[in-house]
């Protein structure tokens, strides 16, 4: 299986804050990452696909970035709504694995 | 608009089979394109991939390594939904399982819609 890992596990932040989540995969994935945004007692929501494209309807101030084995998740100016857990996701192999999550809170 | 539905029982007793389905609205379990995932979501495991049911000419299935022994995904095409079963579970199959269609995207493949999660709790 191919391996996901996050840093930071969780950060606190302000509202306006640019908020960066590093994701790195165990073997090169090319771009096949996508992220995801889950808050309490909802299920995983897509924000980007294949590295750095923006799923239909997330705002702009998400972005993604990266190849290979490293990836990034940027947060240009933190809103309210965006306090909540972010996962990266491998598609590369057919057998999918998750990050273990990036929870994002309020400072 | 696709939407996922999912139902089944909250509580399945230890050895037995858990089992679970997942209605599609928007879309067909027989489309060329997408595939029909389970994932679950636990303190101790986080987010596990369990496997896929997709049609391509044929149906096919692909399964984690974690839970293949145990594991079979069917799809229904008369009722439009595909399910999950999950044998000789123990306690540490205690989990929130959640259905997701995933479909191409340019380079690879994502989970854009998701089911609303049903929390299965594995106890005598």
């Amino acid at each position: 299986d191919i391996q996901m890992t996050q840093s930071p596990s969780s950060l606190s932040a302000s509202v306006g804050d640019r908020v960066t989540i590093t994701c790195r995969a165990s073997q090169s994935i090319s771009s096949s990452l996508n992220w995801y945004q889950q808050k309490p007692g909802k299920a995983p929501k897509l924000l980007i696909y294949a590295a750095s494209s923006l799923q239909s309807g997330v705002p702009s101030r998400f972005s993604g970035s990266g190849s290979g084995t490293d990836f990034t998740l940027t947060i240009s100016s933190l809103q309210p709504e965006d306090f909540a857990t972010y996962y990266c996701q491998q598609s590369y192999s057919t057998l999918f694995t998750f990050g273990p999550g990036t929870k994002v809170d309020i400072k | 608009q696709v939407q996922l539905q999912q139902s089944g029982p909250g509580l399945v007793k230890p050895s037995q089979t858990l089992s679970l389905t997942c209605a599609i609205s928007g879309d067909s379990v027989s489309s060329n394109s997408a595939a029909w995932n389970w994932i679950r979501q636990s303190p101790s495991r986080g987010l596990e991939w369990l496997g896929r049911t997709y049609y391509r000419s044929q149906w096919y299935n692909d399964y984690a390594v974690s839970v293949k022994s145990r594991i079979t995904i069917n799809p229904d095409t008369s009722k439009n939904q595909f399910s999950l079963q999950l044998n000789s579970v123990t306690p540490e199959d205690t989990a929130v399982y959640y259905c997701a269609r995933e479909s191409p995207t340019t380079v690879t493949s994502s989970l854009g819609y998701w089911g609303q999660g049903t929390l299965v709790t594995v106890s005598s």
